[in-house]
């Protein structure tokens, strides 16, 4: 019973350095979106996807990529990190993606850039 | 546009008290709206929704939130805290763009003390 997955759980990257944030999940869930967490400022959408094949940008999706190959998979993309991009992040998924259908989160990843 | 704002960013309780924590939102639409709560390191859980019908809710453990239309609010109670309740509370509202694109608050820490 994982639910939403991700890997790593922490990291430290270099200005300009790339790296992917990986998110799984076993729920067979549509609907796939990260956010990101930075104190006081509560939580932030910054891509999400309704299905395997459609991605669509939220609030604050500068400098960030992502994909959506496969219904389980929903990976993040930093292509050249910025301390901008310190934060928290959490990948979630619903069923349905509606807008009555809860999140299910995944215990997120924290992310240092110096 | 959606917007939340709860009004304490953080709440000293004693154990065994009665809690309320504040959610005010705005929005143009219908809304759903949600109370999630986040432990120390772990991501965020899903503790009660509104989507229709009945203006009270509850949720898990011992949590109820009222949605009051008039008023736009959404508060969360509690009439009698643990020590395991301290965690970072966080409202959120839907019903904008037709998926779960939430609109977050910028939370609330309930700080619970013996």
């Amino acid at each position: 019973n994982a639910g939403v997955t991700q890997t790593p759980k922490f990291q430290v990257l270099k200005t300009g350095q790339s790296m992917t944030l990986q998110c799984a999940q076993d729920m067979n869930h549509e609907y796939m979106s990260w956010y990101r967490q930075d104190p006081g400022m509560g939580l932030r959408l910054i891509h999400y996807s309704v299905g395997a094949g459609i991605t669509d940008q939220g609030e604050v999706p500068n400098g960030y990529n992502v994909s959506r190959s496969t219904t389980e998979d929903f990976p993040l993309r930093l292509l050249s990190a910025a301390p901008s991009q310190t934060s928290v992040y959490f990948c979630a998924s619903s069923s349905t993606g509606g807008d009555n259908s809860p999140l299910h989160f995944g215990n997120g990843t924290r992310l240092t850039v110096t | 546009a959606q917007s939340v704002t709860q009004l304490d960013s953080q709440v000293p309780v004693f154990e065994e008290a009665p809690v309320e924590l504040r959610c005010n939102y705005s929005s143009s639409v219908s809304v759903y709206l949600f109370w999630y709560v986040q432990y120390p390191n772990q991501g965020l859980q899903l503790l009660l929704k509104y989507l229709s019908g009945s203006t009270l809710v509850k949720g898990i453990n011992g949590f109820e939130a009222e949605f009051n239309k008039s008023q736009t609010s959404f508060h969360l109670r509690k009439p009698s805290v643990h020590i395991s309740d301290t965690a970072e509370y966080f409202c959120a509202v839907s019903g904008d763009s037709g998926y779960s694109t939430l609109t977050f608050g910028k939370g609330t820490m309930l700080l619970v003390s013996p």
